[in-house]
């Protein structure tokens, strides 16, 4: 079966750096993305990789290596607006997309 | 990228009971797409709707529990029937747009959170 992989919940303090982690087996791989989401709003596009490396958009990151299944979202010099939960998602051979349940990031002042 | 009026945003309804959910974009798209999102839960394509043809449902939800409409290209109707408890969700419309690299980006309407007595 297809699957991915994040952590529940990350706590972390205003102003720190903190990586989210999301590990993936799918029947192929056509590309990753990454969504923010707020309590109580709907899912908004963060980052996309499908080649290996590190993607660098202000004070988000993230990077894939196909190799492994692996892909984080680095988040910089966090602000409370980044409490929300993190959606790593998974586009397949079929370009179905394979979601994760997501991470919820709390930010401690 | 498309901006997306989607309706109710939130209700309140009585089992046995159905609701329709309304999704307008502004712009033409081809496919749309309605997904359901449990508490604490990942996101739960339900289904895909194309203009003009039968909307493609997901393995474990079928046309009689949720009817689809697709009158044209920047409208859908989403229909929850004969709801119970355990359909008490947030349900979102979506479609594709373009992103960097060449990806399709998914654009959500704000979600209509049903809650079922």
């Amino acid at each position: 079966g297809q699957n991915i992989d994040q952590p529940t919940e990350m706590t972390a303090t205003e102003g720190a750096i903190v990586q989210i982690n999301c590990t993936y087996q799918t029947s192929g791989f056509n590309g990753l993305f990454w969504y923010q989401q707020h309590a109580g709003e709907a899912p908004t596009f963060l980052s996309y990789n499908v080649l290996d490396g590190l993607e660098e958009k202000g004070r988000f990151s993230s990077f894939l290596s196909r190799s492994k299944g692996y892909s984080y979202l680095l988040l910089k010099e966090l602000q409370m607006k980044d409490s929300a939960s993190y959606l790593c998602a998974v586009r397949d051979q079929d370009y179905q997309l394979i979601w994760g349940a997501g991470t919820k990031l709390i930010i401690k002042p | 990228s498309a901006v997306i009026s989607q309706k109710p945003s939130r209700d309140i309804c009585q089992r046995g009971t159905s609701l329709t959910i309304q999704c307008q974009v502004d712009s033409q798209v081809t496919m749309m797409f309605w997904y359901r999102q449990q508490p604490g839960q990942s996101l739960t394509l339900i289904a895909t709707a194309n203009q003009g043809s039968e909307a493609t449902y997901e393995s474990g939800f079928v046309i009689d529990k949720f009817p689809i409409s697709r009158p044209n290209l920047t409208f859908s109707t989403l229909t929850v029937s004969n709801m119970s408890p355990e359909d008490s969700s947030i349900y979102l419309c979506s479609v594709e747009t373009g992103g960097p690299s060449g990806a399709n980006v998914l654009t959500f309407g704000a979600g209509s959170r049903l809650t079922v007595l």
